[in-house]
């Protein structure tokens, strides 16, 4: 059964450090998403995307937050100067169509685990 | 502020046991909802979609209750892997937004 994939599976990093995030996406699916949960929250909504370009995106992804599809496959979501507050697990999601205001099923990777220290 | 709410739980019950979850949400232009399983440090696992009043899948079902904006689960004939945090999830436009989760423990 077709899965999304992520690497790292854990990153440990320094405060002000740049840091990228890597999806492969279930391979006939055009809609790619990044959340993340902070332990013993919520899972949070961070952004879309499609056809090359976010589509929505939430609060949490300001200026520091970029997302690429850098070829065909893989989908990154980079941290440009990491906070102590950006410690969290990333989850990489995908769907596969998406009509009018119904979103149809996102399938989540296993996730990054990203430690800022 | 667009919320899904859920009861924390924890949710204690014995196998072979039937639960029920509700989940209410404040966004009315919500036009799907979800039912994932997440387990422990785990990522969610889609367990039921809701796009009209409800859904069945085994021992499963999802309910729709759009006047009064809320969706339940209910499982019949709890097993011990049924053990994990069911999240409630309601999406409007490309973006889907989660609950807390409510945690379900199975005892023997």
């Amino acid at each position: 059964e077709p899965e999304v994939t992520q690497t790292p599976s854990h990153q440990v990093t320094q405060m002000g450090q740049e840091v990228i995030l890597r999806c492969v996406p279930i391979s006939n699916h055009l809609y790619f998403y990044w959340y993340r949960q902070i332990l013993g929250q919520k899972v949070e909504f961070l952004v879309s995307f499609y056809n090359n370009e976010i589509s929505e995106k939430s609060e949490i992804f300001d200026d520091q937050f970029s997302v690429e599809r850098p070829d065909g496959s893989n989908f990154t979501l980079k941290i440009r100067s990491t906070k102590l507050e950006d410690s969290a697990m990333y989850f990489c999601a995908s769907s596969t169509i998406y009509e009018g205001q119904t979103l149809y099923e996102q399938y989540f990777g296993p996730g990054t685990r990203l430690t800022v220290t | 502020r667009k919320e899904v709410e859920q009861d924390p739980g924890p949710f204690n019950v014995p196998e072979g046991a039937t639960v029920a979850f509700n989940c209410t949400y404040s966004n009315s232009a919500s036009q799907s909802f979800f039912w994932y399983r997440q387990d422990c440090r785990k990522e969610p696992k889609l367990l039921m979609s809701v796009y009209s009043s409800g859904n069945e899948d085994g021992r499963f079902t999802a309910q729709l209750n759009r006047a009064s904006q809320y969706i339940s689960l209910l499982i019949r004939d709890s097993k011990l892997s049924d053990s994990a945090t069911y999240l409630c999830g309601s999406g409007a436009g490309n973006m889907l937004t989660f609950g807390g989760g409510t945690r379900l423990m199975v005892k023997p």
